[in-house]
């Protein structure tokens, strides 16, 4: 069975640039996740899927961040423009349902320079 | 407000040592409990996870954890580490039924060294 697949594994930005990450979670799984993971630290949720709809986006810092999951399937993740500071990992993440196990995806590397 | 809290941020252990890592969470109603642990240069992946029932779970690559309730702990342990068991590991809790459903809570993670 397939995993969480995302995409790139790596970018590198100038700041003020948008930037762009792409998921495809397990087949069959209707929840998914975006979460943000700092150097040193454990991920932290960004937005949560129930199929199309974001059930919770409480974290997601709206002025430039942006997520859609238009078929319920894959899903992006844009940030425009990009801050120093969005240097981090980009996690995606999918369960059967928002109790079960999460299944994560290698992550997208982003530096903003 | 829901947090776990993992106590050891970097161990380093000689091969054959006995390894346990400490989680605490704070919340009082149900939770799910999970270790993950994350290899250099590969992505998180899922050691063990406690739902309901026995408290004492057991996950791959011979790690085990005991859920006790009374003291909102869900520790890691391996009677004898191997030099493969190098990583940073993870401790997360889902809350079902509060207001952070569906949101796994990470503790800030543990880095394991293992020293041949």
């Amino acid at each position: 069975e397939a995993g969480v697949v995302q995409s790139p594994r790596y970018k590198i930005i100038e700041k003020k640039q948008p930037v762009a990450f792409w998921c495809n979670p397990i087949s069959g799984h209707n929840t998914l996740y975006w979460y943000l993971q700092n150097l040193g630290q454990g991920p932290e949720l960004l937005i949560r899927y129930e199929n199309e709809e974001a059930v919770d986006d409480s974290q997601l810092p709206k002025d430039r961040f942006s997520a859609e999951r238009l078929k319920g399937v894959d899903s992006t993740l844009k940030i425009q423009p990009a801050e120093l500071g969005d240097s981090a990992v980009y996690l995606c993440a999918s369960s059967l349902g928002p109790e079960g196990t999460q299944y994560f995806g290698p992550g997208t590397r982003l530096l903003v320079l | 407000a829901q947090s776990v809290s993992q106590h050891n941020h970097h161990v380093i252990l000689s091969e054959a040592a006995s390894l346990e890592l400490g989680c605490n969470y704070s919340y009082g109603g149900t939770v799910n409990l999970f270790w993950y642990v994350q290899y250099p240069g590969q992505h998180l992946q899922l050691l063990l996870k406690y739902f309901s029932g026995d408290p004492l779970v057991k996950g791959i690559k011979g790690f085990e954890a005991e859920f006790i309730k009374s003291k909102f702990s869900f520790n890691l342990r391996k009677p004898s580490v191997q030099w493969s068991d190098t990583a940073e590991y993870f401790c997360a809790v889902n809350f079902p039924g509060s207001s952070n459903t569906g949101k796994l809570i990470f503790g800030q993670g543990t880095t394991l060294q293992v020293k041949p």
